[in-house]
């Protein structure tokens, strides 16, 4: 079974910086592209960082480039979000999604992780 | 970036009813368009990909149809556990973007 887990949200002030984990089982990591998706509280869906199996292709939204850093370490089955200055507008549930080349969907997501961002 | 509408914001129905959500593209995105359901306190899960096909394990009441700019999501026979949140997403170009979300109640 296909599982995914993040970790390492929590509460942060502005300026400050998190690392978010997400973990794989159940299947074969080093095949799957990774991509972070968030939902600030009560609103929609916001694709904001993307890392390919390989690791070679990253991207980011605009709203986050510059500030967040994306890196995948295949042996521990794992990709990271470096956040650094940190905003209020970043407070939301942070999911990681997978999607396994040459196909664009998101098959499995993770359970979430909630990152708040206040004084 | 390629705004994704969805119309309705939200919408009221039955159990049992036959419902339609609609996604528009601001420019041509092919068939790369893909449908999410999220429950409360919930991730997304995968609906449709591809505007039209279904997910493995998702009920067969659930369709897509579309392409180009103009894609609709169709449930046939609404159940109890229908009653979500339904995204739609296009991977056409980045940055991936979503729909603004319709809510089913």
């Amino acid at each position: 079974e296909v599982q995914l887990l993040e970790s390492g949200g929590g509460l942060e002030q502005p300026g400050g910086s998190l690392r978010l984990s997400c973990a794989g089982s159940g299947f074969n990591f080093s095949n799957y592209n990774i991509n972070w998706v968030r939902q600030a509280p009560g609103k929609g869906l916001e694709w904001i960082s993307y890392i390919s199996n390989s690791g070679m292709t990253i991207y980011y939204a605009d709203s986050v480039k510059g500030r967040f850093t994306i890196s995948r370490d295949s042996a521990k089955k794992s990709v990271s979000l470096h956040m650094n200055g940190l905003r209020d507008e970043d407070t939301a549930v942070y999911y990681c999604a997978i999607s396994q080349p040459p196909k664009h969907w998101f098959d499995s997501w993770g359970q979430g992780t909630l990152v708040t961002v206040s004084s | 970036d390629i705004l994704m509408t969805q119309s309705p914001s939200s919408l009221s129905a039955s159990v049992g009813d036959r419902v339609t959500i609609t996604c528009r593209a601001s420019q041509y995105i092919s068939t790369y368009l893909n449908w999410y359901q999220q429950k409360m306190g919930k991730a997304p899960k995968l609906l449709i990909y591809a505007a039209s096909n279904l997910q493995s394990g998702v009920p067969s009441r659930f369709s897509g149809s579309g392409s180009g700019t103009d894609f609709t999501l169709s449930i046939s026979s609404l159940q109890p556990e229908d009653f979500a949140t339904y995204y739609c997403q296009q991977t056409y170009s980045r940055p991936i973007t979503f729909g603004q979300g319709t809510r089913l109640e």
